[in-house]
């Protein structure tokens, strides 16, 4: 079956460490997006790619990183910079046309202890 | 910065009522889409409107779209309880020329759903 795949579903972090979340798409879809996602609030978009080895930054993109290796992986590192970390992260992609609707994955839950 | 703001915040109905929700946006856009997230889960997509349509259907889901307005609305008709959900608005920014390699999406803040049985 064709999807998109974050890993873990749930996550703890220590103060000052730095964690990466994974995204997996094998839709062989362009563009690949990261939202965080606050309680009862929309979704924030941190980073997005919409293509190999190119990413751009979202309006939340403090205290956090991405790579665009491979066109399945977009993976998104929290790092001790970010002083307020813990939220749902969503990982989206698209075909990366106008008009196409955008597959999400089940989301992070990560918690700072 | 988020680009769609919908309204109510919070709905609650009786099972078999119709549920309206709407949202406004800021700036032109290609096309206006609605989501549906369950509690703790990703979102999945309902329905997308082009920017030169002005309503839409989808089985028990229908979406209007006034672009002179800057808004959309979406009405679930005889609602279920399956239905409770909170559901999003979300638009791209219209960019010239025609951008063809993806669109930075832009999500509302939702609107709470509870359908009650």
């Amino acid at each position: 079956d064709g999807g998109i795949t974050q890993s873990p579903k749930y996550l703890f972090r220590k103060e000052g460490q730095n964690v990466t979340l994974s995204c997996e798409q094998n839709l062989n879809h362009d563009a690949m997006y990261w939202y965080r996602q606050d309680p009862g609030q929309g979704l924030r978009l941190i980073y997005y790619s919409q293509i190999v080895n190119d990413f751009q930054k979202g309006d939340i993109a403090e205290g956090y990183s991405v790579s665009r290796e491979k066109k399945e992986s977009f993976p998104l590192t929290v790092t001790s910079a970010q002083k307020n970390p813990t939220a749902f992260y969503l990982c989206a992609s698209t075909p990366g046309r106008l008009f196409a609707e955008a597959f999400f994955g089940q989301g992070t839950r990560l918690t700072v202890v | 910065s988020q680009q769609g703001e919908e309204d109510p915040q919070a709905l609650s109905i009786q099972e078999g009522e119709n549920a309206t929700m709407n949202c406004s946006y800021k700036t032109s856009i290609n096309n206006l889409q609605w989501y549906r997230q369950n509690s703790g889960r990703g979102l999945v997509h309902l329905i997308l409107i082009r920017s030169n349509e002005r309503e839409k259907h989808s089985g028990r889901l229908r979406v209007t779209l006034d672009t002179s307005k800057k808004s959309s609305s979406l009405l679930i008709t005889a609602s279920r309880a399956a239905d409770t959900a909170s559901y999003f608005c979300a638009t791209d920014a219209m960019r010239s020329p025609p951008v063809n390699t993806g669109n930075q999406f832009y999500f509302g803040t939702g609107t709470s759903l509870t359908v009650i049985p």
